[in-house]
């Protein structure tokens, strides 16, 4: 069954904006990360943030964890055209090794 | 010095034929998936393989087979193919179960 759900489904946005997406679960988990697709090719990793940590840096991403709320949040700063993408939100619930579980994604459009 | 590499790229068959998506990853990760991505987007793990066992055998009819001949491959191997099969599948790898997760750049099947 589904375990994430982003929000909004999509975004549309200028460049030099910020972007924040979110992500809802369902159940307790190990870990969440979050990944970007390209139209038409594969995911790329961008974060894994661990059930203990709250907070996590990456360059122009910002991700955080609430674990009472069952949330997570991706904010992308000073936001490009190459950002244009899908980013799913995906959690690996506790005691379920390797399952990975996607949320629907939202889809952020960056426009010049 | 692509990580993971997915083939055929495009593979656009008959109902009713047998087909094969093959996968390998030059990582040195331990575990490998696959995924299959629906006209929507939404991403559904299918099988995952540790040390070339499998540890994780969603829902799926038996008519798809993992064959994991060695740690570096993990290949597809879809009987009978339907309409409904026609997707997007992604094989994806990790140095451990819990790890962020690296995929391939997907093949997309046609059922006619």
């Amino acid at each position: 069954s589904q375990q994430g759900e982003e929000d909004p489904q999509a975004l549309s946005i200028q460049e030099g904006e910020n972007a924040t997406m979110n992500c809802s679960y369902k159940t307790s988990i190990n870990n969440l990360q979050w990944y970007r697709q390209n139209s038409g090719r594969g995911l790329v990793h961008l974060i894994l943030i661990r059930s203990n940590e709250r907070e996590k840096h990456s360059g122009r991403l910002r991700v955080t964890l609430d674990t009472s709320k069952k949330s997570s949040s991706l904010l992308i700063t000073a936001s490009r055209a190459a950002d244009t993408a899908s980013y799913f939100c995906a959690t690996t619930p506790t005691g379920t090794a390797s399952k990975l579980t996607f949320g629907t994604g939202t889809r952020l459009q960056v426009t010049l | 010095d692509t990580a993971v590499s997915q083939t055929p790229k495009y593979l656009v068959t008959q109902m009713g034929n047998d087909k094969s998506i093959k996968c390998e990853q030059n990582l040195g990760h331990d575990t490998m998936y696959w995924y299959k991505q629906d006209s929507k987007k939404f991403l559904k793990i299918m099988f995952s393989y540790n040390n070339k066992e499998l540890i994780i055998n969603e829902t799926v009819p038996n008519r798809f087979s993992p064959k994991s001949p060695d740690k570096a491959h993990l290949n597809l191997h879809i009987n009978s193919l339907e309409l409904g099969d026609s997707a997007v599948y992604f094989c994806a790898s990790s140095l451990g179960p819990r790890d962020a997760q690296y995929f391939g750049p997907g093949t997309r099947l046609t059922v006619l």
